[in-house]
């Protein structure tokens, strides 16, 4: 059973507007959720972190949103630019259970000029 | 520091070969993880590897796969025999036992013919 689902393979946005990727999880034992990018052939590099105990968490273009009570998170992107275009992963981690993290399928996020 | 380093980028073998799959994590790191991205299933977590000390294996889909950490700075993943659906790209990480973040290799791509 999925623990982290992205339900949304794909989200297509014009260059300029907001983009929204989320994503659901259901397991509430976790200390943080973390986001990475992915280029076609590269590995995934780490984008932002929430921690269990926040609900909000900015850095320059990028928010992530958690709501515990509906077991969700979403993150947002303003402005979305071409660059931003790439496969998108959420994921828990647990570090109280040694480190233990669980992906999701990824989103892949075309930002249109 | 270069980074996870991941041996080889590419390897193309013939169904029923062994594969071996090499991950030289970050120095110092004491996490370990390795992970498999294929279309259909996202980025999905093999296993993970504390202080060399296997901790989880209960993504490694099956007895075909193994994985070893003889030491601190190396680790092996290994399918034998191949199979054609074991194409994917691998993905090795390391991670500090208290930081979030991991740092991901450049991955595997490998397919089976």
């Amino acid at each position: 059973d999925q623990q982290v689902k992205q339900n949304s393979p794909s989200l297509s946005v014009q260059e300029g507007r907001i983009s929204i990727l989320n994503c659901d999880y259901t397991n509430s034992m976790f200390d943080y959720f973390l986001w990475y990018k992915k280029y076609p052939a590269e590995g995934p590099t780490f984008l932002i972190s929430i921690s269990s105990i926040k609900d909000k968490n900015e850095d320059g273009r990028f928010t992530v949103f958690l709501n515990k009570s509906a077991k969700h998170l979403s993150l947002h992107i303003v402005p979305s630019q071409p660059g931003d275009s790439a496969v998108y992963f959420c994921a828990d981690y647990r570090f109280y259970n040694n480190n233990d993290m669980r992906f999701g399928a990824g989103t892949r996020l075309t930002v249109k000029p | 520091d270069a980074g996870v380093i991941q041996s080889p980028r590419h390897e193309v073998t013939e169904m029923g070969q062994e594969v071996t799959l090499r991950c030289k994590p970050i120095s110092g790191h004491n996490s370990l993880f390795w992970y498999r991205q294929t279309m259909m299933r996202g980025l999905e977590l093999l296993i993970y590897f504390n202080n060399n000390v296997p901790i989880d294996d209960s993504g490694m889909p099956e007895d075909r796969f193994s994985a070893k950490m003889p030491n601190a700075s190396f680790s092996t993943l290994k399918i034998q025999p191949s199979e054609p659906r074991d194409s994917a790209v691998y993905f090795c990480a390391s991670s500090l036992r208290d930081d979030t973040e991991a740092f991901f290799g450049q991955g595997t791509r490998l397919t089976v013919v």
